[in-house]
């Protein structure tokens, strides 16, 4: 089954505690991205990338890393995560970019205290 | 902010009537595409429309696209409850990025 996966689903950390997201699509698409979802903001892209070892920032990059290693995975890191990254976080890959459908995975809620 | 703007932000109506949902945003766009929203869970893609088409149809979905106005609409005929979702446009703005508009929370009551 076509899919992107994401783990995990929800995470409870501590600030300053270094977090890892993994997001995974079995689909050999090329473009992946990061989004989170705020209330009374809606999604908003963190990072995204277009093929491996190729990833430059969204509109929402600061806090977040992320790799591209190989072209299924891209993990999100938080190096020293804060409570203002307290979000929903979405993965999304697609064929070649943003002119083709994205595929999204199911959400990381993250509580960070 | 190149971020979408949706109207309305909440729209209720009952079953077998249409929904109408718009979007205006602010930047040249290559395409321009819709998802639906299930309470917090992942995002569904619906339609796709690109910079040089107006208008696009799939099932009980259609989409206009006004470049001269940077708007779009998304009209949903005939509603049913299992509708009721929220629902974001999408846009690609440059390279790689895309925008989402802040969505509209459509309630459909059976």
């Amino acid at each position: 089954e076509a899919q992107v996966t994401q783990n995990p689903r929800y995470l409870i950390t501590v600030t300053g505690k270094k977090l890892t997201v993994t997001c995974s699509q079995n689909m050999n698409h090329e473009y992946m991205s990061w989004y989170r979802q705020d209330p009374g903001l809606g999604l908003r892209q963190i990072y995204y990338s277009m093929n491996v070892e190729v990833t430059d920032k969204g509109d929402v990059p600061e806090g977040y890393k992320v790799s591209r290693k190989e072209k299924r995975n891209f993990p999100l890191i938080l190096e020293s995560p804060s409570p203002n990254q307290t979000s929903l976080y979405f993965c999304a890959s697609s064929y070649q970019g943003i002119g083709y459908e994205q595929y999204f995975g199911p959400g990381t809620r993250l509580t960070v205290t | 902010s190149q971020q979408g703007e949706e109207d309305p932000q909440a729209l209720s109506i009952q079953e077998g009537e249409n929904a109408t949902m718009n979007c205006s945003y602010k930047t040249s766009i290559n395409n321009l595409q819709w998802y639906r929203q299930n309470s917090g869970r992942g995002l569904v893609h619906l339609i796709l429309i690109r910079s040089n088409e107006r208008e696009k149809h799939s099932g009980r979905l259609r989409v206009t696209l006004d470049t001269s106005k940077k708007s779009s609409s998304l009209l949903i005929t005939a509603s049913r409850a299992a509708d009721t979702a929220s629902y974001f446009c999408v846009f690609g703005t440059s390279y790689g990025k895309l925008t989402f508009g802040q969505g509209t929370i459509l309630t459909v009551h059976p």
